[in-house]
């Protein structure tokens, strides 16, 4: 079965960098996911697509600080440089049976 | 600029039924699959329905399979979603979104005696 995995929380200091991970279920580290944003009180936004070999497809207007990375079947998205609008539910997802978004990683930028 | 805007949201009693629109601009609406995903109070966000730019293939969460219907009107750049015998765990927000990779604002659903 097709799920993805997150961590529920994560936090780091203003300025500092962080990488949120997203991993696949067993048989499907081929697969390739998309990160999203929400922050509080707002509607999803998509950052980028990543694939298996880290290669990532940024959307419209997203920061060079957001960048994509790939390892197995984890899919990485970190954050240099945090600022306060950083704060925010970060979601993967990924296409197939279901296309399954993960739980949500709550990032606090302390 | 592609722009996805939802409407018909609403309150509607247990076992009642509403239909969802989301008019779409700036892109070639015919060319591409649509999805709605939806998201309830306080939780993550939940794929619900998809379909492919022909409406050749449809696909269906299985917490919604049988009650609700996808459709879309290429004519009118608009995709719908008819809800049907609606429950108290359909309350969420609603959103339209293109590939995921452009997302509407959302429309609230409530299903509440």
């Amino acid at each position: 079965q097709l799920v993805v995995t997150q961590s529920p929380s994560a936090s780091a200091s203003l300025g500092a960098s962080v990488k949120l991970t997203c991993t696949l279920s067993s048989g499907h580290s081929s697969y390739a996911i998309a990160w999203h944003q929400q922050q509080p009180e707002k509607g999803p936004r998509y950052l980028m697509k990543v694939n298996s070999d880290g290669s990532h497809i940024k959307g419209d207007g997203v920061p060079d600080r957001f960048s994509g990375s790939s390892s197995g079947a984890e899919r990485y998205l970190t954050i240099s440089g945090l600022q306060s609008e950083d704060e925010a539910d970060y979601y993967c997802q990924t296409w197939g049976t279901g296309t399954p978004f993960g739980g949500g990683t709550k990032l606090t930028v302390l | 600029e592609v722009q996805l805007v939802e409407s018909g949201g609403g309150l509607v009693k247990p076992g009642g039924s509403l239909r969802l629109s989301c008019a779409a601009s700036g892109f070639t609406f015919s060319s591409f699959e649509l999805n709605w995903v939806r998201q309830a109070p306080g939780k993550g966000l939940e794929w619900v329905s998809s379909i492919t730019s022909s409406s050749s293939l449809i696909y269906y969460a299985d917490s919604v399979k049988g009650r609700f219907t996808i459709s879309r009107d290429n004519a009118k750049n608009s995709l719908y979603l008819q809800m049907n015998s609606l429950r108290a765990e359909d309350t969420a927000v609603y959103y339209c979104t293109r590939d995921f990779a452009y997302w509407g604002q959302g429309t609230l659903v409530t299903v509440s005696s």
